[in-house]
């Protein structure tokens, strides 16, 4: 079936670095993409989305690349720090009724200090 | 603000007893609402979604039920739970279209 799925089930990066997380998606028809991070015993908490007439959107030291030529999504988080540690979910909009968000399988983000 | 209520935050079960897990949202009218479900360390799956109340769409067949008998409640439900029914359960609401959800902190079941 189509789901979004994440190319990194981990990711390890120095403090400071820069961190890139990848998502690929196969339901052409989607037209809303979010990123979630989502910390160790709590919910999901949102980040940054995007639209499919976008290409790219800038948050506070977040970046959201939408590719949809070959179906790619990317979040780039500046600066990595300690407190980004976390599990970080691309999710799509089907495009359908009711706002259903299909979630990918997370990629977990450490930062070494 | 809106702000969304889920509780318990943790429940321990014995196999063959019922559940009932509440959700609530404050501040907001006719949302969209979800319970979706986490396995540990993996993604969520969406299990029910309902528009309205009354209104409730089915995702994945399983044990599992859910009703909305209230505009801002939201209440997932189990006859007999199985010990697959593990797992950390999420409410989220959102409204329009196209929008972000918002997720509760979760409640982790466990099923023995």
């Amino acid at each position: 079936g189509e789901s979004v799925g994440l190319h990194l089930p981990t990711l390890s990066v120095q403090e400071g670095d820069n961190s890139i997380i990848n998502c690929a998606y196969s339901n052409s028809a989607s037209d809303y993409f979010i990123w979630y991070k989502q910390e160790s015993g709590k919910g999901p908490q949102f980040i940054i989305d995007i639209r499919s007439n976008m290409d790219k959107r800038q948050g506070q030291r977040v970046t959201v690349l939408l590719n949809k030529t070959v179906k790619h999504l990317s979040l780039q988080i500046a600066a990595t720090q300690p407190g980004d540690s976390a599990v970080y979910f691309c999710a799509e909009n089907r495009g359908n009724a009711g706002n259903m968000l299909t979630f990918g399988g997370g990629t977990r983000l450490m930062v070494k200090p | 603000s809106q702000t969304i209520h889920q509780w318990p935050a943790t429940l321990v079960q014995p196999v063959g007893s019922p559940l009932s897990l509440e959700c609530t949202v404050e501040g907001t009218s006719n949302p969209n609402l979800y319970w979706y479900r986490q396995a540990a360390g993996r993604g969520l799956q969406l299990l029910f979604y309902s528009v309205g109340i009354g209104q409730i769409s089915s995702e994945v067949p399983q044990n599992l039920s859910a009703s909305r008998p209230q505009d801002r409640q939201f209440i997932l439900s189990s006859k007999k739970l199985l010990l697959s029914d593990s797992g950390f359960y999420l409410c989220a609401w959102s409204v329009g279209w196209n929008t972000e959800a918002f997720f509760g902190q979760g409640t982790r079941l466990t099923v023995v």
